[in-house]
């Protein structure tokens, strides 16, 4: 199974801040990576898909970027509601496998 | 607009089965590949496997091979997830989710199924 290692596990952030989540393939995904937003008690949300394509609705301060082994999620300017944990998902080779997500809270 | 709606709650004696619904709103239900995925408290999301509601096609992972059954029914435009011989580590949220035809990732999303193993 392809291993997806997704870092910081947590991070606490200022409103206005610039967040930068990372997530590495073990092996070349090419670029079949989404990222996921996940509240408390809810199933999670599509933000990303294709590394870097901007899902319709979601605010244009999340952004993705990377292909191969290496890819980024950047959230250019912090709001109070995304205050979440953030996933990528893999899905080039079967099993489809999540990274082990990005708890990011508000200082 | 695209719905997924499962089914509520469930609470199971450990080695009893327990079978999971997610209703397909707003779309051709035989257009999409439908996965399910579980989330235990407090751990990140695991695929669990596949279903191609159109000729009822499954791929599961090897992890449940002979325990986890997928099925679906087109009148009603519904899969079904069955599990059994449930053990306390099958405790988790238990959700659908749409494969997008085009991506091929998850785009929609139930609203998840609670389920609890406890003697």
């Amino acid at each position: 199974d392809i291993q997806m290692t997704q870092s910081p596990s947590s991070l606490s952030v200022s409103v206005g801040d610039r967040v930068t989540i990372s997530c590495r393939a073990s092996q070349d995904i090419r670029n079949d990576l989404g990222w996921y937003q996940q509240k408390p008690g809810k199933a999670p949300k599509r933000l990303i898909s294709a590394a870097s394509s901007l899902q319709t609705g979601v605010p244009t301060r999340f952004s993705g970027s990377g292909s191969g082994t290496e890819f980024i999620l950047t959230i250019s300017s912090l709001q109070p509601e995304d205050s979440a944990t953030y996933y990528c998902l893999q899905h080039n080779t079967y099993p489809p496998t999540f990274g082990q997500g990005t708890k990011v809270e508000i200082k | 607009q695209v719905q997924l709606v499962q089914s509520g709650a469930e609470v199971k004696k450990p080695g009893a089965s327990v079978k999971v619904s997610c209703k397909a709103l707003g779309y051709i239900f035989t257009s999409h590949n439908m996965h399910w995925v579980r989330q235990a408290p407090g751990q990140g999301p695991e695929w669990m496997g596949i279903i191609n509601p159109s000729g009822g096609s499954t791929s599961y992972t090897q992890k449940l091979q002979g325990r986890v059954i997928m099925t679906r029914d087109t009148s009603t435009s519904t899969v079904f997830m069955e599990l059994s011989s449930l053990t306390s580590e099958d405790t988790a949220v238990y959700y659908c989710a749409r494969r997008e035809a085009e991506r091929g990732d998850f785009d929609y999303w139930g609203q998840g199924s609670l389920v609890i193993v406890s003697s």
